[in-house]
């Protein structure tokens, strides 16, 4: 079962608000991704995470913070955002690569909009 | 870094139509080439993929080919239908120290018309 699944569908913060996204997979995969997406936008890449450790931070502002707790767990914690950070924010997971690439798959995302 | 190039940003079909999107790479040590389709308000979804040692692969309707002298990939849909209707997007691999950095093209929204 390719299935990322990712909580809560929308979200609606202000600008003060601490928040977090969640995101799992049963599918084994040990390299989780968050992807940041505007409108008519493709994905870019936030943070990358394999065997638990933050191994890619693409120069994301500290107002992002993610965490890993398992190797089934993704969470984006979300404080003093700004209304541009409204977008919508997905998950994706892959297997550990061992020197090759492997599918990343997505989850529903989480429709973020910060007020 | 890696630049990916998508065309055309729009393309209108009539259903039963063929489409075709086309995407360039800048560099040449990539070696993984996915397709996502992205519904209205849905998920990226990986619909195809193709590695550096093949050239062409298909699946039912959609087949993706591989020009790595070139450095260009494309998708192919045949006989579309209107579920074709989605956004698309090509993605090529950076090779880098970190792995599993997916750079994406700009989209190419489908629309099939009955």
């Amino acid at each position: 079962d390719t299935e990322v699944t990712q909580t809560p569908k929308h979200l609606v913060m202000g600008m003060t608000n601490k928040k977090s996204l969640k995101c799992e997979q049963h599918m084994g995969h040990r390299a989780m991704y968050w992807y940041k997406q505007k409108a008519k936008k493709p994905p870019e890449l936030m943070f990358v995470y394999s065997y638990e450790k933050l191994s890619i931070n693409e120069s994301v502002p500290s107002r992002f913070s993610p965490e890993c707790p398992n190797s089934s767990l993704l969470n984006l914690h979300l404080h003093a955002l700004q209304p541009e950070d409204s977008a919508l924010y997905l998950c994706a997971s892959s297997q550990e690569p061992e020197g090759k690439l492997y599918e990343q798959y997505f989850g529903p995302g989480t429709r973020l909009t910060v007020t | 870094g890696e630049n990916v190039e998508q065309h055309p940003s729009t393309l209108s079909v009539q259903e039963g139509d063929s489409a075709v999107i086309k995407c360039t790479y800048s560099d040449s040590a990539s070696n993984y080439f996915p397709w996502y389709k992205q519904e209205l308000g849905k998920r990226p979804q990986l619909i195809i993929d193709i590695r550096s040692n093949v050239g062409e692969k298909k699946d039912q309707r959609i087949a993706v080919t591989l020009n790595k002298t070139a450095k260009h990939f494309s998708l192919h849909i045949t006989e579309t239908q209107p579920e074709d209707s989605a956004v698309y997007f090509c993605a090529a691999s950076m090779r880098t120290d970190s792995w599993g950095k997916l750079q994406f093209g700009a989209g190419t929204q489908v629309v099939v018309t009955p």
